[in-house]
């Protein structure tokens, strides 16, 4: 079965410090890898993907991933964090179905930012 | 049109009531879903649809009953609620198939039960 592992359940940063977020996964065959960011009360918005090739990923506001199999990691990266970035991180691990595909989250991980 | 709208926004039904969730979206996606956020959680899968037919239920109990109208609905229907049963709740879609690109998910249904 298809896991994610998020270690850290709330990290804080000073703005305009870099940041990484763990995301550890288990899955069976070439795994298809997600991060989605979620303000307070809001739905969860598509950061950047990974389905092959290579293996940096780039992704809006800045943020890029990195694709480690041999580490089973796709740890999120930003060189300055703006305070907009507080939210909640979700990694998640799925793949792709013709009857639909079931993405598997992690417990997410909460940034908080000082001014 | 690039979103997946959900109403309403908010809503608090009592035990007995029947509500209903509404999802709309005009991506041409032929999967949809809906899953369940309690809070500081994680998403949870309940139910997926693949043109529109049903393809995966999670165990859903059947106070929970989803229907897909057409390619671009999905709605939740609500029927005798528990108070354990307020969450948020999601819904998203994706195109199927190799390299589909991941779900778009709406903001959600804040749903209390009293």
């Amino acid at each position: 079965a298809q896991s994610v592992t998020q270690p850290d359940i709330h990290i804080t940063v000073s703005e305009g410090a870099s940041l990484e977020l763990r995301c550890n996964y288990s899955y069976g065959a070439t795994p298809y890898l997600f991060w989605y960011v979620q303000s307070p009360g809001q739905g969860l918005q598509l950061l950047l993907k990974y389905f092959s090739g290579d293996t940096l990923v780039q992704g809006i506001k800045g943020f890029e991933a990195e694709f480690k199999r041999s580490q089973s990691s796709f740890n999120l990266r930003k060189p300055s964090v703006h305070w907009s970035d507080a939210a909640e991180y979700f990694c998640a691990v799925g793949a792709e179905k013709s009857s639909g595909d079931k993405l598997t989250f992690g417990t997410g991980t909460r940034l908080a930012v000082r001014p | 049109d690039t979103e997946v709208t959900q109403t309403p926004k908010h809503l608090v039904m009592g035990m007995t009531n029947k509500k209903s969730l509404k999802c709309e979206q005009h991506m041409g996606h032929r999967a949809m879903y809906w899953y369940k956020q309690k809070a500081k959680k994680p998403p949870e899968l309940m139910f997926v649809y693949s043109y529109e037919k049903l393809s995966i239920n999670e165990s859903v109990p059947s106070r929970f009953s989803p229907e897909c109208p057409n390619s671009s609905l999905l709605n939740l229907h609500l029927h005798a609620l528990q108070p354990e049963d307020s969450a948020l709740y999601l819904c998203a879609s994706s195109r199927l198939g190799q390299g589909a690109g991941g779900y778009t998910f709406g903001s959600g249904t804040r749903l209390t039960v009293v």
